[in-house]
């Protein structure tokens, strides 16, 4: 089974409005870490959000934030406000703190169009 | 501060020829990690390094890869002999060590092998 499912492999939003890329996860470790980074078409790997199994709140950095749901299993990132600079493929990532592991295991990511 | 440093950016050659890539982590992160991105396989861990021992190596794919890390400021990801099939993105990253620490990624390598 996938660790990581992202199942929306494109989306599309207008410039200004908010915007959920969707991740769930798969773990049988009560310790985890969920992370966030964005990949533009220039190529590089930009870490976004944290969000730790164990967090009261949901993560929030800018414009970004995490809507946690950890019965569902479920690591939204909300984007709010879009801009054009948002277009880029998105990546989630899930990081098990089992055996001290600092391996991070990734979804297939999933497409953001910004339109203007 | 300087973030990862991946060199080269780009490579291509002809199959069979050893391939080297390199990688400096960011000062004081005592974690580096070297990914493989493709299009039908996404971005998977090779291998990862703390304090320069190699923790987990069940990525590499085979023999024909090694990875080093001699010091902390520098490590190399070696394919030898390189196949048309290892074409991809590589990247590296490092981190702090502990759970909560994100990983920084370096600008990629991406490899084409003829």
């Amino acid at each position: 089974a996938q660790k990581i499912t992202q199942t929306q492999p494109g989306m599309f939003v207008q410039e200004k409005e908010a915007v959920t890329l969707d991740c769930t996860y798969d773990t049988s470790d009560p310790s985890y870490g969920l992370f966030w980074y964005k990949q533009p078409s220039s190529g590089e790997m930009i870490f976004l959000i944290y969000q730790g199994s164990y967090d009261q709140q949901n993560a929030t950095e800018g414009r970004y934030s995490l809507n946690f749901q950890k019965a569902r299993k479920s690591a939204n990132l909300v984007i709010s406000a879009s801009q054009l600079g948002d277009s880029a493929m998105y990546f989630c990532a899930m990081r098990e703190a089992q055996g001290g592991s600092e391996k991070l295991v990734f979804g297939k990511g999933t497409k953001l169009t910004v339109n203007p | 501060d300087a973030g990862v440093i991946q060199s080269p950016r780009h490579e291509v050659t002809e199959m069979g020829q050893e391939v080297t890539l390199r990688c400096k982590p960011i000062s004081g992160h005592n974690s580096l990690f070297w990914y493989r991105q493709t299009m039908m396989r996404g971005l998977e861990l090779l291998i990862y390094f703390n304090n320069n021992v190699p923790i987990d190596d069940s990525g590499m794919p085979e023999d024909r890869f090694s990875a080093k890390m001699p010091n902390a400021s520098f490590s190399t990801l070696k394919i030898q002999p390189s196949e048309p099939r290892d074409s991809a993105v590589y990247f590296c990253a490092s981190s702090l060590a502990g759970n909560v620490a994100a990983q920084h990624f370096g600008d990629g390598t991406r490899l084409s092998i003829l």
